[in-house]
């Protein structure tokens, strides 16, 4: 089955750039999708298809893929930015339909 | 706007089987646009697709649930739902309704197994 491979954490300070990569087998033939997860609250889908961002996300947000890793990028962070990240795609190589990454856990200093 | 609103019981047995209903408003489940999924997160870790289903009820399973796994759908109701057989602890968790390509999403609802 396919698999994503996140790192577990990840820490930035404020008004830095944060970087969060998704490592999978030729995932650049992929499309991959980004979810942002504050505690308690369900996920929300911040970049879709690689690069392109759902009303209502911030530019800031920002979504790359090539070769064997894909990554989102978060510009000029801020506080409230810090959460779980997950990444996902669409294996139709398998049955296993859906892929979630690990997830990523940004922490702003 | 599409909402989704989990309901069921929050505690199961051991050995039972969990069930969960998903209710869509706002939106028709019919549209045939989209699929509609069940996703979990055990306390403290990542996410877990479990399944989904198109209006027309044709399903995909993830492989490591799949003989415990049956999603169905009432398109009169707007609905679709879960059943998890078999129970352990091991599936206590959150557990989420979505819409493929999951940008909207239930508040999920948390269900424990124990007896």
């Amino acid at each position: 089955s396919y698999v994503l491979t996140q790192p577990p954490s990840v820490s930035v300070a404020p008004g830095q750039t944060a970087r969060i990569t998704c490592g999978g087998n030729n995932i650049g033939s992929k499309s991959v999708h980004w979810y942002q997860q504050k505690p308690g609250q369900a996920p929300v889908l911040v970049v879709y298809d690689d690069s392109d961002r759902p009303s209502g996300i911030p530019e800031r947000f920002s979504g790359s893929n090539s070769g064997n890793t894909a990554t989102l990028t978060i510009s000029r962070v801020e506080a409230g930015d810090e959460a779980d990240y997950y990444c996902q795609v669409w294996d139709s190589s398998s049955d296993h339909r859906v892929v979630f990454g690990g997830g990523t856990k940004l922490t702003v200093l | 706007q599409v909402q989704l609103q989990e309901s069921g019981p929050g505690l199961v047995k051991p050995s039972q089987t969990l069930s969960l209903t998903c209710t869509v408003s706002g939106g028709s489940i019919s549209s045939g646009d989209y699929y509609w999924s069940w996703i979990r997160q055990p306390p403290g870790k990542g996410l877990e697709w479990i399944g989904y289903i198109y209006y027309s009820g044709s399903t995909y399973y993830n492989p490591s649930l799949k003989s415990r796994v049956t999603i169905s759908v009432d398109t009169s109701k707007n609905q679709f739902s879960l059943k998890l057989s078999s129970v352990t602890a091991a599936d206590t968790a959150v557990y989420y309704c979505a819409r493929e390509p999951f940008d909207i999403w239930g508040q999920g609802t948390m269900v424990t197994v124990s007896s």
